[in-house]
């Protein structure tokens, strides 16, 4: 069974300062893995993906990520934070499994981003 | 374009009511599905539907009901509203429930039963 843990529920930074969110997964199979962001009262915005192509995945508004299979992790990174990131983000896997399983989703619990001035 | 297209986005009802919640995509995607989101859960399925005439149970359906009569819409029935169900409910489209293709999700509807 596939599973998504993000190691913070909570970071703070202050701006300018480089972004750093954990996730580690756990899955039977190839997976595919996703960052997606929430603003306050707002639906949710793809930051970036990985399908088993280049391991390092450039994201929208400077985020990048990197898969690391033998650590198991996706960690989402930033080399400078700005006030308008502060939101909650979600670490996202889905199994490749024979016919595709978009369907089976799983989220982590979420990490509230926090920039200060 | 639209997108994903969710109404009402607020929504206050009484114990035993029953609503819809509305959900319309313009991007012709096959896969359609409901999330609810609850403090602390992350976003867990409700259901899904991989075509019109086709859906089926996610993580957590009971108490609520659905149905895919077009590609463009995929309505979720509360047939019995109860405490429990009140939830920020997230619509989600993609163009095919293979893996790799992103799923776009509507802005969100907050719903309080009392």
């Amino acid at each position: 069974a596939q599973s998504v843990t993000q190691l913070d529920s909570h970071v703070s930074v202050s701006e300018g300062t480089p972004v750093l969110l954990r996730c580690n997964y756990s899955s039977s199979y190839s997976p595919s893995l996703f960052w997606y962001v929430q603003h306050p009262n707002k639906g949710l915005q793809l930051l970036l993906k990985y399908t088993s192509a280049a391991t390092l995945v450039k994201g929208i508004n400077g985020f990048e990520a990197e898969f690391k299979k033998s650590e198991t992790s996706f960690h989402l990174t930033k080399p400078s934070a700005h006030m308008s990131d502060a939101a909650e983000y979600f670490c996202v896997v889905s199994d490749m499994k024979t016919g595709g399983s978009n369907y089976k989703l799983t989220f982590g619990k979420g990490t509230l981003l926090t920039v200060n001035p | 374009n639209a997108g994903v297209t969710q109404t009402p986005k607020f929504q206050v009802l009484k114990t035993g009511q029953s609503m819809t919640l509305q959900c319309a995509q313009d991007m012709n995607h096959e896969y359609m599905s409901w999330y609810r989101q609850d403090p602390g859960m992350g976003l867990r399925l409700i259901h899904y539907s991989v075509g019109a005439g086709i859906t089926d149970q996610g993580e957590v359906p009971n108490g609520y009901n659905v149905s895919r009569s077009t590609t463009e819409d995929f309505p979720l029935r509360l047939l019995s509203a109860a405490p429990s169900q009140t939830s920020v409910y997230f619509c989600a489209s993609s163009y095919s429930q293979e893996v790799g293709y992103t799923i776009y999700f509507g802005e969100g509807s907050w719903l309080t039963v009392v």
